[in-house]
C-alpha cells in the first residue's frame, strides 16, 4: 500500500484565494513527521511545514497551515492568500521514528496560481 | 503503485574512502532519476539530474568529480561519494520520473555518515 498519497495530480487557484492540497498516509508506527515541501522549477525542495504525530495542534507556518486530522490519517496543506510564486510542486512527506527514520513521499501535487 | 529504493539505507564510512549509494526504479522505467541532499531545516537540495544512458547534469556549487553520478539503465542510477569527509555526511535521496510524467517518485533515504 501507498505510505502517502497525493490524489491531485494539478490545481489551480486564482490569486489571492486559499487552496487546499490533499494528503493521506499510511502507517502503523504510533510515532512519526509529517512534511510538505515546495518544489519550484529550480528543482530545490523546500520544506515548509512540520506537523508530529504526538502534536495537539494544526501546525502554522505563515500562509501555510496543515490541516491534521490524526483519525483520517491526513494531512492537507491549506495555503492563504496565494500568491504567484506559490505556482510549484507541491509534495506531501511522512518519516516513521520507530522504522528506520525512512522518507515516504507522495507524487506531488502541481498548483498553479491564476493572476 | 511505483516504487523507488535505495541501498543502502545507512552506512558509516572512514573518511578518505569511497561509498556507492544505488537508487532502483522497481517496477517502472525511470527515465530521469534525480538525486537530492538534505541540510538543516529540512530542505532537500537538488544535487544533480540524470538522463539514462546521458551525462548527469550538476546544480551549481555540487562537485561533479566528487559526488559521481551513474544513470546506465533506465531502472537503477548510482550515486558515488569519493573521498568522503565528515562535511559530506548527510541525508541523500534520489527520485525517479518516467517519460514527460510529472510525479516523481522518491526513494527512502540513504544517511552516510562520515567519521
Amino acid at each position: 500500500a501507498q505510505k502517502i498519497t497525493q490524489t491531485q495530480p494539478g490545481m489551480f487557484v486564482q490569486e489571492k484565494e486559499a487552496v487546499t492540497l490533499d494528503c493521506t498516509y499510511d502507517t502503523s508506527d504510533p510515532s512519526y513527521g509529517l512534511f510538505w515541501y515546495k518544489q519550484p522549477s529550480s528543482g530545490e525542495m523546500i520544506f515548509l511545514i512540520y506537523q508530529g504525530s504526538y502534536d495537539q495542534q494544526n501546525a502554522t507556518e505563515g500562509r501555510y497551515s496543515l490541516n491534521f486530522q490524526k483519525a483520517r490519517k491526513s494531512a492537507n496543506l491549506v495555503i492563504s492568500a496565494s500568491q504567484l510564486g506559490d505556482s510549484a510542486m507541491y509534495f506531501c512527506a511522512m518519516r516513521e521514528v520507530n522504522t528506520g527514520n525512512q522518507f515516504y513521499f507522495g507524487t506531488g501535487t502541481s498548483l498553479t496560481v491564476i493572476p | 503503485g511505483a516504487v523507488v529504493s535505495q541501498h543502502p539505507s545507512r552506512v558509516i564510512c572512514k573518511s578518505g574512502t569511497s561509498v556507492k549509494i544505488e537508487c532502483r526504479s522497481l517496477d517502472f522505467q525511470a527515465t530521469t532519476m534525480f538525486w537530492y541532499r538534505q541540510f538543516p531545516k529540512k530542505s532537500l537540495m537538488l544535487m544533480a539530474t540524470s538522463n539514462e544512458g546521458s551525462k548527469a547534469t550538476y546544480e551549481q556549487g555540487v562537485e561533479k568529480d566528487k559526488f559521481l553520478i551513474n544513470h546506465a539503465s533506465l531502472t537503477l542510477s548510482t550515486l558515488t561519494v569519493t573521498s568522503a569527509h565528515p562535511e559530506d555526511s548527510s541525508f541523500y535521496i534520489c527520485s525517479a520520473r518516467s517519460g514527460s510524467r510529472h510525479e516523481q517518485y522518491f526513494g527512502p533515504g540513504t544517511r552516510l555518515t562520515v567519521t
